[in-house]
C-alpha cells in the first residue's frame, strides 16, 4: 500500500527565510502526490500535485516540489517565507490498496517568525 | 466556485447523544470522505463511499455509522457520542475515476463532547 511520511512535526523559520518541508513516499509505482495546506480552523486546500509530467512542480503561493524517484521524496521548498505561509501542511497519495483513497502524512506546521 | 458545505464549524453535544455530521458537495463527485484530525496524528479516515448506498469502513469506524441516500450528501453519526470522540471531522470528496485529482475539503466541523 502506498504511503507517505513527513519528517518534522514543526518547522520553524524566519521570515524571508527558505521554507523545507520534507516528504517521503513509500511506493513500489510512480505514485500521485500532492501537497495540501490548511489554515487555522479551515479545511485543505491544494497547493500542488505531481503529474508525471514534469518532476518539478509549481503551486500556488509560490510553492513548488521536486520529484525524485531515486530518494522517493517530494519535499515542498518556497525560497522566501511570508508570515501568511504560517499553516499546516499535508502530504498525500491518491490512492490505497487499489482505490482512490487520498491518504495523508502526519503534517507539519510550519511556524514563520517575523 | 465549486464546494463542499459542512452543515456546522462547532457543534457542542453531550456524552450519550447521538450526533449527525452532514456535508454536501455539488461537484458530482462520486467518491466522498470523512475523516477525523487529531494534533499529532493528521488526519485519519473513518469511512468513505464510493457511490449512492455504498460504504466502506476507513481506519477508524468504530463508533461511527454513515448514511449516503444521494450523490452529493453524505452523513457521518456518532451513534452514541463519546469524550474520546472530541475532535475536528473533515468532510471531502473527489472524482472516483481518476486518481491524479484532488479531494475538495469542507470548512470542518469542530466537535467537543462533554
Amino acid at each position: 500500500a502506498q504511503s507517505v511520511t513527513q519528517l518534522g512535526s514543526h518547522v520553524s523559520v524566519s521570515e524571508g527565510a527558505l521554507v523545507l518541508l520534507r516528504c517521503n513516499y513509500s511506493s513500489s509505482v510512480p505514485p500521485y502526490l500532492f501537497w495540501y495546506v490548511q489554515y487555522p480552523n479551515q479545511g485543505l486546500q491544494l497547493l500542488l500535485k505531481y503529474t508525471s509530467a514534469a518532476t518539478l512542480v509549481k503551486g500556488i503561493n509560490g510553492f513548488e516540489a521536486e520529484f525524485k524517484k531515486s530518494e522517493t521524496s517530494f519535499h515542498l521548498t518556497k525560497p522566501s517565507a511570508h508570515m501568511s505561509d504560517a499553516a499546516e501542511y499535508f502530504c498525500a497519495v491518491s490512492e490505497r490498496g487499489g482505490s482512490y483513497i487520498p491518504t495523508f502524512g502526519r503534517g507539519t506546521s510550519l511556524i514563520v517568525h517575523p | 466556485d465549486v464546494k463542499v458545505t459542512q452543515s456546522s464549524r462547532y457543534l457542542v453535544k453531550r456524552t450519550g447523544e447521538k450526533v449527525f455530521l452532514e456535508c454536501v458537495q455539488d461537484m458530482d463527485h462520486e467518491n466522498m470522505f470523512w475523516y477525523r484530525q487529531d494534533p499529532g496524528l493528521g488526519l485519519r479516515l473513518i469511512y468513505f463511499s464510493y457511490d449512492v448506498k455504498m460504504k466502506e469502513k476507513g481506519d477508524i469506524p468504530e463508533g461511527y455509522s454513515v448514511s449516503r441516500e444521494k450523490k452529493e450528501r453524505f452523513s457521518l453519526i456518532l451513534e452514541s457520542a463519546s469524550t474520546n470522540q472530541t475532535s475536528m471531522y473533515l468532510c471531502a470528496s473527489s472524482q472516483h475515476t481518476n486518481p491524479n485529482t484532488e479531494a475538495f475539503f469542507g470548512q470542518g466541523t469542530r466537535l467537543t463532547v462533554v
